[in-house]
């Protein structure tokens, strides 16, 4: 089974300044995704970013980006240019690509992140 | 042109009761999934459905039961309901199973 583990529950950052949330899995498959996504206070799931496990480039979107380092089984979003509206909880996924026609995601338990003026 | 659609978005029952949640997609996905969200705000699956047939089922009592009249529908019944019961519900969609998942809003469901 795989696991996702986010070991930072709360972070705070200055308006436009940079932060970077961890996250670390744990898993013996060779295929999958990886995930952020974000929860505002307004309850919807937004997706940030997808990371291909066959991809050895780093996803960006626009002031996110991802530092994925397979061996390691690590997965850490940076957010640059911090704005209020990144104020959420941040939650890291996993889905492995089964062979069948469904694939779960398996989250961690999020990092609650603060943006201040 | 919401993508993913979910009624009701609150739900205030008594313990007992017997209750729905009804979701829809707009994004032509064949899957869809139904995700709980607890007071801690930990996400778990519970079901999934592909082309109305039930793929993923978790651990879930069996008061809980999906029900997949198409591939854009995807509802969830719970019956008698538990304080336990009280929760976030997600549904979500993707494409052939295998792809980025997208959220409906979420139904708070609160058990009196």
């Amino acid at each position: 089974a795989q696991t996702v583990t986010q070991s930072q529950p709360e972070m705070s950052v200055q308006e436009a300044e940079t932060v970077t949330l961890s996250c670390t899995y744990d898993t013996s498959e060779s295929n999958y995704y990886l995930f952020w996504y974000k929860q505002p206070p307004s309850r919807q799931m937004i997706l940030v970013i997808r990371q291909e496990a066959y991809k050895q480039q780093n996803a960006t979107e626009n002031r996110f980006s991802v530092n994925f380092q397979k061996a390691a089984k690590s997965f850490s979003l940076k957010i640059s240019d911090s704005q209020l509206g990144d104020t959420a909880m941040y939650f890291c996924a996993f889905m492995k690509l089964s062979t069948g026609t469904a694939s779960k995601l398996t989250f961690g338990t999020g990092t609650r992140l603060q943006v201040t003026l | 042109d919401t993508a993913v659609s979910q009624t009701p978005k609150y739900l205030v029952t008594q313990m007992g009761n017997d209750k729905s949640i009804k979701c829809e997609q707009n994004l032509g996905h064949d899957t869809m999934y139904w995700y709980k969200q607890d007071s801690k705000k930990f996400l778990k699956i519970m079901f999934s459905y592909n082309n109305k047939e039930l793929i993923i089922n978790e651990t879930v009592p069996n008061r809980f039961s999906p029900k997949s009249p198409d591939k854009a529908h995807l509802n969830l019944h719970i019956n008698s309901l538990e304080l336990g019961d009280s929760a976030v519900y997600f549904c979500a969609s993707s494409n052939q199973g295998r792809d980025t998942q997208y959220f409906g809003p979420g139904t708070r469901l609160t058990v009196l």
